[in-house]
C-alpha cells in the first residue's frame, strides 16, 4: 500500500506570514506531484504540480520537491484568510493511468 | 472550463437498497475515477476507468461496482447499500498528461 503522510494540523499562521505544508511519500517511482486545496464542503481543486527536483513558483505558491528524500512541500507566502482550507498532497502512482494517492491533508487556518 | 457533474448532491438510502451514483464529464477525458472521502481517512480510490468498458479496482472496491458504457459517463453502483458506505463520494476525470478534475460530490447517507 502506497503511503502519503501529512501533518493533519490545524496549522495556524497569522495573515501575511508564510505557511509551510509538508508531505512525505513511499512510492519511489512517483514522478509527478500534485497539491490540491479543499475548502470545507467543497471538492478538491488543483493549485500546483511539480515533477522536477527543486522549486516551482506560481504566484504566492511555491512547491518544493526532493525525490531522494521522498519529500514534497508547499509554501504559501503572504497568507490570506481565504487560504484557510485543507491542503492535499497527491503523488502520482508509478503504475500509471494518472492514478494518485492522496494524503489525508493538512488543515490551514490563517488568522486575520 | 472543465465540467464534471454528479447526479445528486445529497442522497439518503436504506440498508440493502441498490444505489446508483452517476458522473458525467464534458471534456472527452479518457480517465475517470470514483473516490470516497471520510474524516481522518482522506480520499480513497474505489474504482477507475481508462477507457470505455474498461475498469480497474482501486484501493477499496469491496461492495462497489462500476460501469462505463460511454466515454463521458462513469457510474458507481452499490449493489446492497450498508451503513458503512455512508460517505462523501467524489468523481473525477482527467487525461494522462493533466490533473484530475473533481465533481461537486454526493453525500450519501445509508440508514
Amino acid at each position: 500500500q502506497k503511503e502519503v503522510e501529512q501533518n493533519s494540523g490545524p496549522l495556524s499562521v497569522p495573515e501575511g506570514a508564510i505557511a509551510s505544508l509538508n508531505c512525505t511519500y513511499s512510492d519511489r517511482g512517483s514522478q509527478s506531484f500534485f497539491w490540491y486545496r479543499q475548502y470545507s464542503g467543497k471538492s478538491p481543486e488543483l493549485i500546483m504540480f511539480i515533477y522536477s527536483n527543486g522549486d516551482k513558483e506560481d504566484g504566492r505558491f511555491t512547491a518544493q520537491l526532493n525525490k531522494a528524500s521522498q519529500y514534497v512541500s508547499l509554501l504559501i507566502r503572504d497568507s490570506q484568510p481565504s487560504d484557510s482550507a485543507t491542503y492535499l498532497c497527491a503523488p502520482e502512482d508509478s503504475g500509471g493511468y494518472q492514478k494518485v494517492t492522496f494524503g489525508t491533508g493538512t488543515k490551514l487556518q490563517v488568522i486575520p | 472550463d472543465v465540467k464534471v457533474t454528479q447526479s445528486s448532491r445529497y442522497l439518503v438510502k436504506r440498508t440493502g437498497e441498490k444505489v446508483f451514483l452517476e458522473c458525467v464529464q464534458d471534456m472527452d477525458h479518457e480517465n475517470m475515477f470514483w473516490y470516497r472521502q471520510d474524516p481522518g481517512l482522506g480520499l480513497r480510490l474505489i474504482y477507475f476507468s481508462y477507457d470505455v468498458k474498461m475498469k480497474e479496482k482501486g484501493d477499496i472496491p469491496e461492495g462497489y461496482s462500476v460501469s462505463r458504457e460511454k466515454k463521458e459517463r462513469f457510474s458507481l453502483i452499490l449493489e446492497s447499500a450498508s451503513t458503512n458506505q455512508t460517505s462523501m463520494y467524489l468523481c473525477a476525470s482527467g487525461t494522462s498528461t493533466d490533473t484530475q478534475y473533481f465533481g461537486p460530490g454526493t453525500r450519501l447517507t445509508v440508514l
